[in-house]
């Protein structure tokens, strides 16, 4: 069946540090593979998605690389920020079955 | 542009009542998606419906769940005879169309039973 692993957290950073967050994915077929951030006290929101091999999905400075040979799509930001301090969840999805998430990843940026 | 609305979003429970949770997808949006969210856990999948309709329930607990979405009125969940193990954030989804790159999910800011 489909499935997502991500690197565990939590990740510490100091601000303006870069930023990459694992994950790894098995799915049949060709999935669609997004990245979602959960703010504290909130709902998923979409940050980025990528629906073939080799598509960069980017929003608000965080990018991920859709890599079929390595059935992977790593987010990364170059300088992030304390605002970005938040959950960050990828997840697939195929054919008609439902999206798919990873466990999460907890962001922590200080000053 | 209201987005998917949950209620309530705070519901405590004491073990064996019954609680509901109530979403209202995104306008003009018929899909509409359940998941349960553990602590330290991601999202899992429980349902997934269309108007009147249930589409997917793979991720359902066989017993005291239940899952509708009339034609007129909000997606509920029903939980019968709660358990400490139901204490969970119950989040909804709705999309425009069958969920995938062309139609994301939009969430809700979900529902934190607490079972006493």
């Amino acid at each position: 069946g489909n499935s997502v692993t991500q690197m565990e957290g939590p990740v510490t950073l100091s601000e303006e540090a870069f930023l990459t967050i694992n994950c790894t994915y098995t799915a049949t077929g060709y999935p669609s593979l997004f990245w979602y951030v959960q703010y504290p006290g909130e709902g998923l929101q979409l940050l980025l998605k990528a629906t073939k091999a080799d598509d960069k999905g980017s929003n608000k400075g965080f990018e991920a690389t859709y890599r079929k040979e390595t059935t992977s799509f790593h987010l990364e930001k170059g300088s992030v920020q304390v605002s970005d301090s938040a959950v960050y969840f990828c997840a697939l999805q195929s054919g008609n079955t439902p999206l798919v998430f990873g466990k999460g990843t907890r962001l922590s940026v200080i000053a | 542009n209201a987005g998917v609305m949950q209620n309530p979003r705070h519901l405590v429970r004491r073990r064996g009542q019954e609680a509901r949770l109530r979403c209202s997808p995104m306008k003009g949006h018929s899909h509409v998606y359940w998941y349960r969210q553990l602590p330290e856990e991601g999202l899992k999948f429980m349902v997934y419906l269309q108007k009147e309709n249930i589409i997917d329930e793979s991720g359902m607990p066989k017993e005291r769940f239940s899952a509708e979405f009339p034609k007129e009125g909000p997606s509920i969940l029903r939980i019968q005879q709660v358990v400490r193990g139901d204490s969970a954030a119950y989040f909804c989804a709705s999309s425009a169309a069958a969920g995938g790159a062309n139609s994301p999910l939009h969430f809700g800011n979900g529902t934190r039973l607490t079972v006493t």
